[in-house]
């Protein structure tokens, strides 16, 4: 089973307001990432966890926040939304943090800001 | 820092028709690459993942890599019109630890009946 569950599938938030975004995996993987997706843009890497080691992309440092309270769950969250985090979240695991190891993508949480 | 590209933009081809799909990135001393598709509101799907110089295939999907020239293809054999999505290239970020990507924007395929 390489499935990765995100919830909620669609959220609609106001500006201002946090959003709380979850994943969830049972392969056992060691690494989970999120990653973030607009139309027409390239899904980009807003952090990763290895283990329990918390790593942000340095432009996204402080727009995003993230846990991980054991090995198959982990949440992004936004503090307080704005427009332009409009977009597709995608969460992602693979099996250890080594170059070559395939990352398995969920559905998707797609977050409409107004 | 890893830059990839993907070309064309969209794709029409007909069922049945090979339908190609090409990458181009920055960095050749990389050594895995992937490609992944999305269907509409739907997460990646990963289809070919290819590691040396040279083909791998999964299925109808078949990928070439050729680092020298910065290239890696993918190719759709007897597309489907359940083949049509969005296809993604992803190569390894340069200097980064751990197992982060780079993706290309994506190639439209649309596979008429």
């Amino acid at each position: 089973d390489t499935t990765v569950k995100q919830n909620p599938r669609y959220k609609l938030a106001r500006v201002g307001k946090p959003v709380n975004l979850i994943c969830s995996q049972t392969m056992n993987h060691d690494t989970m990432y999120w990653y973030q997706k607009k139309p027409n843009q390239a899904p980009k890497l807003l952090l990763f966890y290895y283990d329990k080691i918390l790593n942000r992309e340095a432009d996204t440092f402080e727009k995003f926040q993230s846990s991980r309270p054991n090995n198959s769950f982990c949440s992004l969250y936004i503090g307080s939304a704005g427009l332009e985090y409009s977009a597709m979240y995608l969460c992602a695991s693979s099996r250890g943090g080594a170059h070559g190891n395939t990352l398995y993508f969920g559905e998707g949480s797609r977050l409409i800001v107004v | 820092q890893q830059k990839v590209q993907q070309s064309p933009e969209s794709l029409t081809v007909s069922e049945g028709a090979m339908a190609s799909l090409n990458c181009t990135f920055s960095d050749g001393t990389s050594n895995n690459f992937r490609w992944y598709r999305q269907h509409s509101a739907k997460g990646l799907e990963v289809l070919v993942s290819i590691f040396s110089d040279g083909e791998k295939e999964e299925g109808r999907f078949t990928a070439h890599l050729n680092r020298a020239n910065l290239h890696v293809s993918l190719h759709i054999r007897e597309p489907q019109p359940s083949d049509s999505a969005v296809y993604l290239c992803a190569a390894p970020m340069t200097n980064s630890a751990g197992n982060k990507l780079t993706f290309g924007i994506g190639t439209r395929v649309l596979v008429r009946p």
